[in-house]
């Protein structure tokens, strides 16, 4: 069946460094979304990509859709402590919305 | 922006009784919902979509005699673990969609069986 595969699963910085998270679909999708869950919270909605090789910026966060429309990453530039939490991208399955989450990458800052 | 609530936030109850979840979008209407589940350092797996007016798709493996969803308005679905036991303990988050396919998560239910 349809897979989301993500990674790494984890991923140590140091404040101030670079970090990226990669997404790859067995499908290719229609749109692809990204979630941040920070530690004890909820999945909260970051962006969705539509277009082949769409690239979209937020502050420091960086979003890529492949061209393929099979693949994604998230790009953040000098990481701050805020930006700790798990890195969820996910992909449409089916018609009703359903969405299929990758596993997550974590992401811990060192001040 | 998109609001979602979930109540209640934690819930302990004894083995054999059942937990109601209730999951509302405050400032939209949302045709379908999702409910979800998440254990420990684990992704979101779903359970099963939720439709206003209309019975949920489960997803394969989920008992839908365990897990009794329903959406009766467009605010509101309720997620029912029934006899619930301690294997049923876990992360169990519900979301909307607000059109487009984006879905805003609710805080999630914490429940513990004992």
């Amino acid at each position: 069946g349809q897979q989301v595969m993500q990674i790494p699963q984890y991923q140590h910085v140091q404040e101030g460094e670079d970090f990226t998270t990669y997404c790859n679909s067995s499908t290719t999708l229609s749109n692809i979304q990204w979630y941040k869950q920070r530690p004890g919270g909820h999945p909260v909605f970051l962006i969705q990509l539509v277009k082949s090789g769409e690239v979209k910026k937020q502050k420091r966060l960086t979003f890529q859709f492949g061209e393929a429309k099979k693949n994604s990453s998230l790009h953040i530039t000098a990481t701050q402590t805020t930006d700790v939490g798990t890195y969820f991208c996910a992909g449409p399955r089916g018609s009703q919305g359903n969405l299929i989450f990758g596993k997550g990458t974590k992401l811990s800052v060192k001040p | 922006g998109a609001v979602v609530s979930q109540h209640p936030s934690r819930v302990i109850c004894k083995s054999g009784t059942s937990v109601k979840i209730e999951c509302r979008s405050l400032d939209f209407q949302a045709t379908t919902m999702f409910w979800y589940r998440q254990f420990p350092k684990q992704s979101l797996m779903l359970m099963a979509t939720s439709n206003e007016g209309s019975k949920a798709t489960y997803e394969q493996g989920v008992e839908k005699d365990k897990f009794l969803i329903n959406h009766a308005s467009l605010t509101l679905s309720t997620l029912t673990v029934t006899s619930a036991h301690p294997e049923d303990s876990s992360f169990y988050i519900c979301s909307a969609d607000r059109g487009a396919h984006e879905q805003y998560f609710g805080p999630g239910t914490r429940l513990t069986v004992t």
